[in-house]
């Protein structure tokens, strides 16, 4: 079954950068997007952003947008989101989740997600 | 930006009982609307998405309905692993991944 394997957890110091690797696998890569969804401690969950798999073309979250950026890698079926100048409020898991490859829709396979850490 | 509200925020229901949950969007989004589930420390699942049609492996006793800016999801027959917290999302309109805040299904 298709399957999205994220990178470990991270912790980092504010205004330091961050980037979070999603690899994809048993399925076409360039025929999906992915998008990022984040959760805060305790909290609900929130769209970061989406890319098409083939075209590139991300769309992110007006909360994020300037700090961040997602790329994918066809050569290895994987997908990156990095985010720079990290604040406190950035402390959060970040999940991978398959979606669709023209635009961003509804998502149906998810990575177990990667927790950042931002203290000082 | 089509904010989504979710109610009730807690709901507790008996095992084998029925629950209903409501999504509401604060303007139209057709049926492009998704349901997921999630257990503490798991990932989300999807559960149902184009209002009401049920993704793969997902039990008949999870449904959708509606449309526009009502959307309920239904499970009957509750079991143990059922009780969870469950968030729509609507993917029409921009920003298309808003998430409702989640209803929490918690045993009665």
């Amino acid at each position: 079954q298709a399957q999205l394997v994220q990178s470990g957890p991270e912790l980092k110091k504010p205004g330091a950068s961050v980037k979070i690797s999603c690899k994809a696998s048993n399925y076409t890569f360039t025929k999906f997007g992915i998008s990022w969804v984040r959760q805060a401690p305790g909290q609900g969950l929130e769209w970061v952003g989406w890319i098409s798999a083939s075209q590139g073309n991300p769309n992110y979250a007006q909360k994020v947008q300037g700090r961040v950026t997602m790329t994918t890698d066809s050569s290895t079926d994987t997908a990156y989101m990095e985010l720079r100048n990290l604040r406190s409020d950035d402390t959060a898991v970040y999940y991978c989740a398959r979606d669709d490859g023209q635009i961003s829709a509804y998502m149906d396979v998810w990575g177990k997600g990667t927790a950042v850490t931002v203290s000082s | 930006e089509t904010v989504m509200t979710q109610s009730p925020a807690t709901v507790s229901v008996s095992l084998g009982g029925k629950a209903t949950l409501s999504c509401r969007a604060s303007q139209s989004v057709g049926i492009n609307l998704a349901w997921y589930q999630q257990r503490p420390g798991q990932a989300p699942r999807l559960l149902i998405y184009g209002a009401s049609a049920r993704a793969t492996d997902v039990p008949a006793r999870f449904s959708g309905g509606g449309s526009g800016t009502e959307f309920t999801l239904t499970i009957s027959s509750l079991q143990s692993e059922d009780f969870a917290v469950y968030y729509c999302q609507q993917y029409n309109n921009w920003p298309r991944g808003s998430f409702g805040q989640g209803t929490k299904l918690q045993i009665k």
